[in-house]
């Protein structure tokens, strides 16, 4: 079973900053965790992880909560491209992807 | 580099017969990880290998799913006697290892269809 928790879907508009939420509220100290997002037709497609730090790439940014019971990826600024399914997961062995976020971006 | 590859891209095939699916991981990971995805819905761990070896197969469907890995590179997932359930996208990723800091890399993946 997965084990975070994220909306089912959000919506932002073009060229704004998109903040996803994921909840992990039984994470243990040597889960990271990791994002990824999954374009239509395609396969999932890594995104950012972190452990205790926030973290910065290309991509996005992730935003680490202290107690590391939530996160939050940050699209600074939302593409049409940036449509997509968001999963948030913690590492493990077998990687459990849960439903993720559909993200809609709006012209 | 080249990434994760998997063929067919497409399969079609008959109730009740056997197929093989191949996934080429990049170079030098050691970690090999199966998925499916059944049309809207999310992602199903099946198997992963560390080498060769499967460490864990508890997320095979049933036992007509099998899958080996040789030479530390490329593994196939077989499917036998295959049912109209299994139709979905088998997708395939590896990664440097199964520490958790790795990330996968996904391949494009293979479209089942039983008819």
């Amino acid at each position: 079973d997965a084990k975070t928790t994220q909306p089912n879907s959000m919506e932002s508009n073009e060229e704004e900053p998109v903040h996803l939420p994921c909840n992990h509220s039984t994470i243990s100290g040597t889960d990271y965790i990791h994002w990824y997002r999954q374009l239509p037709s395609q396969g999932p497609e890594y995104v950012i992880h972190g452990l205790t730090s926030n973290v910065n790439n290309r991509m996005a940014s992730l935003a680490i909560a202290e107690d590391r019971k939530s996160s939050t990826l940050i699209l600074h600024r939302a593409t049409l491209r940036d449509a997509a399914v968001y999963y948030c997961i913690l590492r493990d062995d077998k990687i459990i992807f849960g439903k993720g976020t559909r993200l809609h971006i709006l012209p | 580099g080249a990434g994760v590859s998997q063929s067919p891209s497409n399969k079609v095939t008959e109730k009740g017969k056997d197929v093989e699916l191949r996934c080429d991981p990049i170079s030098g990971h050691t970690a090999l990880y199966w998925y499916r995805q059944s049309l809207g819905q999310g992602l199903e761990f099946l198997i992963y290998f560390q080498g060769n070896s499967a460490p864990d197969k508890s997320g095979l469907p049933s036992d007509r799913f099998s899958a080996e890995r040789t030479g530390g590179s490329v593994s196939t997932l077989t499917i036998q006697r295959t049912q109209q359930e299994d139709s979905a996208v088998y997708l395939c990723a590896s990664s440097w290892g199964t520490g958790n800091s790795y990330e996968q890399y996904f391949g494009p993946g293979t479209r089942l269809t039983v008819t």
